[in-house]
């Protein structure tokens, strides 16, 4: 079975740059999560996806940051425009029964 | 509001020994735990899960106990390899938050040859 494929790996931008992370979760999994996480700190929940359909945004700053998931498969975040502050890892994670997480392997980005 | 908290950041161990690694929650609505294991440059793995019916769950080298009067799990590893050295974060869920999953800050552990 293939994993949760996340692009780009690492990122570098400028302040006040937008940047775009894409994910790909496992085949047959409709529940497709995004996590931040700063250095130092556990993953923080973001975004989640049920289908196509947004089941919990409260924790996305959604001033600036963006996700959507076309078809239910596929799915984007976006910045734009990016502060210090969110210098992280994206983790995008998918989960088919109730308790079986799979993690990408993230994208690292760094805010300068 | 910390609701999962690890609060060591590091522990040493030397190989062939025990390695306890600690958690503690505040929500009492949470009702299903795991440990995750994360290397540098890669994703959370998922390691080991206990329910809240239980106290205690075996998969090889490693153990879950969770004592919930208490608020309090511990991962026991043993015994402790060199490749066991990673950051390992505490997760829990509850029923009725679409199971979404709120991590403690990580210990990093590492093992010594």
């Amino acid at each position: 079975e293939a994993g949760v494929a996340q692009s780009p790996r690492y990122k570098i931008i400028e302040k006040r740059q937008s940047v775009a992370f894409w994910c790909n979760p496992i085949s047959g999994h409709a529940t497709l999560y995004w996590y931040q996480q700063i250095l130092g700190q556990g993953p923080k929940l973001l975004i989640q996806f049920q289908n196509n359909g947004v089941v919990d945004d409260s924790q996305l700053p959604k001033d600036r940051f963006s996700a959507e998931r076309l078809k239910g498969v596929d799915s984007t975040l976006k910045i734009q425009p990016a502060k210090l502050e969110d210098s992280a890892v994206y983790l995008c994670a998918s989960r088919q029964q109730a308790y079986g997480y799979t993690f990408g392997s993230g994208t690292r980005l760094t805010v300068v | 509001d910390q609701q999962v908290k690890q609060n060591s950041p590091s522990l040493s161990v030397q190989e062939g020994r025990i390695s306890i690694l600690n958690c503690d929650y505040t929500n009492s609505m949470f009702d299903y735990f795991l440990w995750y294991k994360k290397y540098p440059a890669e994703g959370p793995t998922f390691l080991i899960s206990i329910s809240s019916i239980k106290d205690k769950n075996e998969d090889g080298r490693f153990t879950v106990f969770l004592n919930k009067s208490a608020k309090h799990l511990s991962l026991h590893i043993v015994p402790s390899q060199p490749g066991d050295s990673a950051v390992y974060f505490c997760a829990a869920s509850a029923a009725g938050s679409a199971r979404q999953l709120t991590f403690g800050s990580g210990t990093q552990l590492t093992v010594l040859p």
